[in-house]
């Protein structure tokens, strides 16, 4: 599968205030993939967008896509402390089974 | 489920040893990934199986990297001998075989350093 874009590569808000990351790819997709990796950890998958699919909620996330501009976004609002990590998207060109690769993430701090 | 399990959590080794990462999927998961970390490269895809058999090796950095799936619930990476370059965490994640709408589980991985 083809890699992401992360953008921006750091992000610092306050406690409180939103956050959005973006991630732009090359070719089609079949769907997208966010994930969160706090330090020291593993990934978490955080949500799925499939290609037919414009936008998705998930608690405070909010991911939209564009396939025709080939970009996604990640939208956390009401952002917590607990949200200070690195966000990976990655585009998925081949259902899922064919390996996600993943590019260097955005890294969002967020102060108290 | 206890997710993703991987061993040992950390390994600190001399360089020129044999290093074996151990991975058990979570049950059911047919395809297995093995991933590196680090700072100057990022997350590198290594190798993944579905159903066991290896599907594309092609991130294995050199020769001295092998991987193995004997069976649904076991995978190990060995690296032989080792070198300092090779210090990084290594994470392993499973995912259903048609993984269309669903994501990867990572282990908490295995931090490797070589010495």
């Amino acid at each position: 599968s083809q890699q992401g874009e992360e953008d921006p590569q750091a992000l610092s808000i306050q406690e409180g205030e939103n956050a959005t990351m973006n991630c732009s790819y090359k070719t089609s997709i079949n769907n997208l993939q966010w994930y969160r990796q706090n330090s020291g950890r593993g990934l978490v998958h955080l949500i799925l967008i499939r290609s037919n699919e414009r936008e998705k909620h998930s608690g405070r996330l909010r991911v939209t896509l564009d396939t025709s501009k080939k970009s996604s976004s990640l939208l956390i609002t009401a952002s917590r402390a607990a949200d200070t990590a690195s966000y990976f998207c990655a585009p998925d060109s081949g259902g899922g089974a064919d390996g996600l690769t993943f590019g260097k993430g955005t890294h969002l701090i967020i102060q108290p | 489920d206890a997710g993703v399990i991987q061993s040992p959590r950390h390994e600190v080794t001399e360089m020129g040893q044999e290093v074996t990462l151990r991975c058990k999927p979570i049950s059911g998961h047919n395809s297995l990934f093995w991933y590196r970390q680090t700072m100057m490269r990022g997350l590198e895809l290594l190798i993944y199986f579905n159903n066991n058999v290896p599907i594309d090796d092609s991130g294995m950095p050199e020769d001295r990297f092998s991987a193995k799936m004997p069976n649904a619930s076991f995978s190990t990476l060995k690296i032989q001998p080792s070198e300092p370059r090779d210090s990084a965490v290594y994470f392993c994640a499973s995912a259903p075989l048609q993984a269309a709408g669903f994501g990867y589980t990572f282990g908490s991985g295995t931090r490797l350093t070589v010495v």
